[in-house]
């Protein structure tokens, strides 16, 4: 099946660095990828969408100056949480979808980040 | 804006017994998609079923099927036969025309040796 892998896994960072969190389709090309966020025993919530080659879309309260999306290849989307804060803490998900027509996204393990 | 309910935060089953998650959702369009994605503690998502809004027929897959009602926007998950490898959160998640996947809250289920 298809494999999405995510680098870190998990990641300790101090207040007011940026942290890179990169996602990765590895057997398949990615025309969309997905970035979600998920609190402890919550729900995902989708942060924001992007289709390779085009700025990313972002969900509303979504702050698209901290939280940067690159989607530069089908293969590889990265997101920088910039001047992270303890509230930035939390799990984040990636996923990727082979085609706009594809009916299933394949998940990222997911990364943690703690923020101290 | 689609929305996905699930009211069942915690679901216990006996091992080898049946149990029905419920879900449900709201939307205005009429060709979508529907999942359950399992959440083990490891956090990675696996998808356990699948269901296009404009199939009539519920999916099956292997001990997991669902109770797709289409007006009633209702997708239950069945699990029949349930092993203690079941254990684990679920999610409920739609997906619509322009591409966004959304998830219900999550119900999370323990098995009973």
């Amino acid at each position: 099946g298809a494999v999405v892998s995510q680098h870190p896994s998990r990641v300790i960072c101090k207040s007011g660095t940026s942290v890179k969190i990169e996602c990765r389709s590895l057997d398949f090309q990615a025309t969309t990828m997905f970035w979600y966020r998920q609190f402890p025993k919550k729900s995902l919530m989708l942060m924001a969408t992007s289709n390779e080659g085009s700025k990313a879309t972002y969900e509303q309260g979504v702050e698209k100056d901290k939280f940067l999306i690159n989607h530069a290849s089908l293969t590889l989307s990265t997101l920088t949480v910039t001047s992270a804060h303890p509230e930035d803490s939390s799990f984040y998900i990636c996923s990727a979808r082979p085609g706009r027509s594809y009916n299933e996204q394949f998940f990222g393990p997911g990364t943690r980040l703690t923020v101290l | 804006a689609q929305t996905v309910t699930q009211s069942q935060p915690e679901m216990s089953v006996q091992e080898a017994e049946t149990v029905t998650l419920s879900c449900t959702y709201d939307t205005s369009e009429s060709d979508y998609y529907l999942f359950w994605y399992k959440q083990p503690p490891s956090r990675q998502m696996i998808l356990v079923i699948r269901q296009e809004a404009y199939k009539q027929q519920n999916a099956t897959e292997n001990r997991f099927s669902v109770n797709f009602q289409k007006a009633a926007k209702s997708f239950s998950l069945k699990i029949s036969d349930s092993q203690l490898g079941d254990a684990a959160m679920y999610f409920c998640a739609y997906r619509s025309r322009n591409n966004d996947m959304r998830f219900g809250a999550g119900t999370r289920l323990t098995v009973k040796p």
